[in-house]
């Protein structure tokens, strides 16, 4: 079965800590997504990556970063946390091609900044 | 910055009836527009997708209707029952030979309940 896997379903930090999200996806996806899901805003794109070490930035990149050192992996890193980054995280993957629309999503992170 | 819009926030509607979700997009630099499907505690799941260059796709009780002049689809689904009861997101793609190909962005979802 396809998955996609972050790596915390749950996080409590203080602000100011540096935080990571790791996302891994087992179906040898290109592309990869790191969204954030608030309540009335639906799910905003913070960046993705069409391919190792490549990035671009979403609609909201402020305040994160993003490694992809393997194809398989995508991580999210908040340098410095603040309380207005509390949400749902969602990493996803799609395949090049026709495909590329078709998302496939983690369960999420859902992070927690006090 | 949100360039596809979705109505209405939220939806109660009988068993048995239709449930209508609509979207409504800003630019003409997409090119595929799929629908998902949220369950609490879960990641969106792909229900169906269109592309532009077809009115209508069918898939069981779930259809999608799409005008492109002007730039808005809907979800219908027929027949509701109490298990489809969960978050819906309408998306959209970014064209393919374009930068933002691989883009994709969201509405702001809809919350339908179905009442048994």
């Amino acid at each position: 079965d396809v998955k996609v896997t972050q790596s915390s379903r749950y996080l409590v930090k203080r602000t100011g800590e540096k935080v990571f999200l790791e996302c891994v996806q087992d179906m040898d996806h290109e592309n990869m997504f790191w969204y954030r899901q608030d309540p009335g805003l639906g799910l905003r794109l913070i960046y993705f990556s069409y391919d190792v070490k490549m990035k671009e930035k979403g609609d909201i990149p402020e305040g994160y970063s993003v490694s992809r050192e393997k194809k398989e992996r995508f991580s999210l890193i908040l340098e410095s946390a603040s309380t207005n980054q509390t949400s749902m995280y969602l990493c996803a993957s799609s395949s090049a091609g026709p495909r590329t629309g078709e998302l496939f999503f983690g369960e999420g992170s859902r992070l927690t900044v006090l | 910055q949100q360039q596809v819009k979705q109505s209405p926030q939220s939806l109660i509607v009988q068993k048995g009836g239709i449930s209508i979700i609509n979207c409504a997009y800003e630019n003409t630099a997409f090119d595929y527009f799929p629908w998902y499907q949220q369950f609490p505690g879960k990641g969106p799941a792909l229900l169906i997708a269109i592309r532009p260059d077809v009115s209508e796709k069918k898939e069981g009780r779930f259809t999608i209707s799409f005008n492109k002049s002007a730039k808005q689809f809907s979800l219908h689904i027929m027949d509701s029952q109490p298990g489809d009861s969960a978050t819906y997101f309408c998306a959209a793609k970014g064209r393919a030979g374009y930068s933002s190909a691989s883009k994709i962005i969201f509405g702001s979802g809809t919350r339908l309940s179905i009442r048994p």
